[in-house]
């Protein structure tokens, strides 16, 4: 079946650092990628997404590349701000699965500290 | 855009009672929406799919007599707990996603429903 496993948090940076989250998946089919991001006491957001093997997705100075040899789709963010400190998910979805469910890994809690 | 609402965000009730949740999509049509429950610290765990004038898929273990689903416009579906225990007290999320006339698989999420059962 399909999976997504995340890399285990919380991660905790300094303001300006490097942020990178792992993310790899197993999928039966032809999956569309995503990060959501999640504020304390909120519901997701879209982060970004990616459809096919080697797009790019990429929103307020996150990144992430759908590496189809690799089955991942890292998060990467350059200088990270406090703003940033939230929960991340990587998700797929699986057109092949016809339902189109999404399937979340387990999340990244991230704090930032100025 | 794509907006989806949740009402209420937060709800306490007592024990033996039932409690709606509604899911709007404020400004598109969603054919297909998607209940979701978050345990503390967890991820999320798909409860069921929702389709416009259709009878919701629940996914396995969930109990379809106790979490009513309602799905009758293109913009609305409702989750009802009925008699609620303690147990069910969680966050509940709900996603939409965007009727397109093909194929899309980008969700849209709501806020997300805090209930409370003493």
């Amino acid at each position: 079946g399909n999976s997504v496993t995340q890399m285990e948090g919380p991660v905790t940076l300094s303001e300006e650092a490097f942020l990178t989250i792992n993310c790899t998946y197993t999928a039966t089919g032809y999956p569309s990628l995503f990060w959501y991001v999640q504020y304390p006491g909120e519901g997701l957001q879209l982060l970004l997404k990616a459809t096919k093997a080697d797009d790019k997705g990429s929103n307020k100075g996150f990144e992430a590349t759908y590496r189809k040899e690799t089955t991942s789709f890292h998060l990467e963010k350059g200088s990270v701000q406090v703003s940033d400190s939230a929960v991340y998910f990587c998700a797929l979805s699986d057109r092949g699965q016809g339902a189109q469910k999404l399937v979340f890994g387990q999340g990244t809690r991230l704090t930032i500290n100025p | 855009g794509a907006v989806v609402s949740q009402h209420p965000s937060r709800v306490i009730c007592k024990s033996g009672t039932s409690v709606k949740i509604e899911c709007r999509s404020l400004d598109f049509q969603a054919t297909t929406m998607f209940w979701y429950r978050q345990f503390p610290k967890q991820s999320l765990m798909l409860m069921a799919t929702s389709n416009e004038g259709s009878k919701a898929t629940y996914e396995q273990g969930v109990e379809k007599d106790k979490f009513l689903i309602n799905h009758a416009s293109l913009t609305l579906s409702t989750l009802t707990v009925t008699s609620a225990h303690p147990e069910d007290s969680s966050f509940y999320i709900c996603s939409a996603r965007p009727w397109s006339g093909g194929t899309t698989d980008t969700q849209y999420f709501g806020p997300g429903t805090r209930l409370t059962v003493l």
